[in-house]
């Protein structure tokens, strides 16, 4: 499987200000998410990172509030802007690489664990 | 609205026993599941993937599916202390993972 990292690990932000979480992956990879996991929730897929192109937003987030960048196949990132309370959440890139068996199969990077102030 | 069921738990279990967690999901379509592991504090683990009726195992793990019943499963044998995490069940649907709220596994020594 790939191997994934992300920056910064942890932070702490007032309110209002923005800031960009750095996955970068080891290989290429086709597919890159970001989801988010707050805190005793499961994971939601905020949008899908597409290389070369804007990325693909799920219902109830929107680009002006969590823009994404991904120049090339192993680079992308998350910008959390206009930061509240409500958005201390955990942020987890993701990318789908083949795996085992020709599974296409989604590995985790280790997250960003955000607070807001 | 498509949905991937699971009980929250928690699960406990004694050392040696078999953990039994289980996965429900709304959209017959699928094709494709998974069960990841999450220790406090850290990302979710890929550990099982399954793509046909029936069980598929992994050592310790066996992975059970029945389209049919639209029922995903995921067996621990021997259970360890070591086993003790939340385990998602996620369900592929059109490229994207839609997982269930995790169950709480507690294994006692």
């Amino acid at each position: 499987s790939a191997v994934i990292s992300q920056k910064p690990s942890r932070d702490i932000c007032q309110r209002g200000t923005s800031l960009t979480i750095q996955c970068q992956v080891d290989s290429q990879v086709t597919m890159m998410f970001w989801y988010r996991q707050q805190p005793g929730q499961s994971l939601t897929l905020i949008a899908t990172a597409n290389q070369g192109s804007e990325a693909t937003y799920e219902s109830g987030f929107v680009i002006d509030k969590f823009p994404i960048s991904r120049p090339n196949l192993t680079f992308s990132t998350l910008t959390v802007s206009n930061m509240s309370p409500e958005d201390s959440s955990i942020y987890l890139c993701s990318v789908e690489s083949l795996g085992r068996a020709g599974s296409d199969t989604q590995y985790f990077g280790p997250g960003t664990r955000l607070t807001v102030l | 609205q498509k949905e991937v069921e699971q009980n929250s738990g928690p699960l406990s279990v004694p050392e040696g026993a078999i953990a039994s967690l289980n996965c429900t999901y709304s959209d017959r379509g699928s094709q494709s599941f998974f069960w990841y592991r999450q220790y406090s504090g850290k990302s979710p683990e890929l550990i099982m993937f399954i793509y046909s009726n029936g069980d598929k195992e992994d050592g310790r793990f066996t992975a059970q599916l029945n389209k049919a019943s639209q029922y995903v499963s995921l067996l621990i044998r021997d259970s360890q202390p070591s086993d003790s995490a939340t385990y998602l069940c996620a369900v592929k649907e059109g490229g994207k993972l839609i997982f269930g709220q995790g169950t709480e596994l507690s294994v006692k020594p």
